[in-house]
């Protein structure tokens, strides 16, 4: 157990909405990662919180947005979904923006119906 | 960030060891060498990391070679829950630093 929660674990929606997965860091850590990971994609970063301040940005589309929450927790937002947005999506945790460790939650698996 | 190079597949005999190789031959001064596993569909699970000396910790040992291009993640008695793919990422020493993850090693243990 990392100590990084995901919920919920699994999600199936239709095209065209709209969720949110939600990621809680381990305690004490300040930086939350989000990747993403399909099956023709491998895993990929999509962007990275730094208490409370975007700090680095991947290959995020626009549909998809997140923030980091005065309490350290991360909420990603996906919407106007595409049958392609089927995904694991994973967050991260470390301790600060540096070379600390990152730790990864267990996912959230995205079925895009 | 530096690229790395490893095996597809490799298997391994269970209770035997497990030497996983990766090549980063472009590796710059401040770059880590990190290891990380994914057992099935299950999160990334850190196993080590280092820098230029060889490391040990409960899970593995991780040996770099001197001019620090290749690595060896040494699993020491394999046993089939060590299934999984292995991913080696070299990772650059300043903030924003996400994990680059490649195609990793899918180690098989076999009884």
């Amino acid at each position: 157990d990392s100590g990084v929660t995901q919920t919920p674990k699994h999600l199936i929606t239709a095209t065209g909405q709209r969720v949110t997965l939600r990621c809680s860091p381990r305690s004490g850590d300040l930086s939350v990662y989000w990747y993403q990971q399909s099956l023709d994609q491998g895993l990929q970063f999509l962007i990275q919180y730094y208490n409370g301040e975007e700090r680095a940005k991947g290959n995020i589309l626009e549909r998809f947005s997140a923030q980091q929450f005065p309490d350290l927790h991360s909420e990603l937002n996906l919407s106007s979904l595409e049958l392609g947005d089927s995904a694991l999506y994973f967050c991260a945790s470390s301790a600060s923006g540096a070379t600390d460790t990152q730790y990864f939650g267990p996912g959230t698996r995205l079925t895009v119906l | 960030d530096a690229k790395t190079t490893q095996p597809p597949s490799m298997d391994c005999a269970e209770g035997r060891a497990a030497n996983l190789p990766c090549n980063h031959s472009t590796i710059s001064g401040n770059e880590y060498v990190y290891w990380y596993r994914q057992i099935h569909s299950q999160g990334p699970q850190y196993i080590i990391h280092g820098l230029k000396n060889n490391e040990t910790n409960e899970m593995a040992s991780l040996i770099i070679t001197e001019d620090r291009k290749s690595s060896t993640l040494i699993l020491p008695h394999a046993t089939l829950r060590d299934t999984a793919v292995y991913y080696c990422i070299v990772r650059v020493n300043n903030a924003g630093n996400m994990l680059t993850f490649g195609g990793g090693t899918r180690l098989m243990v076999k009884p």
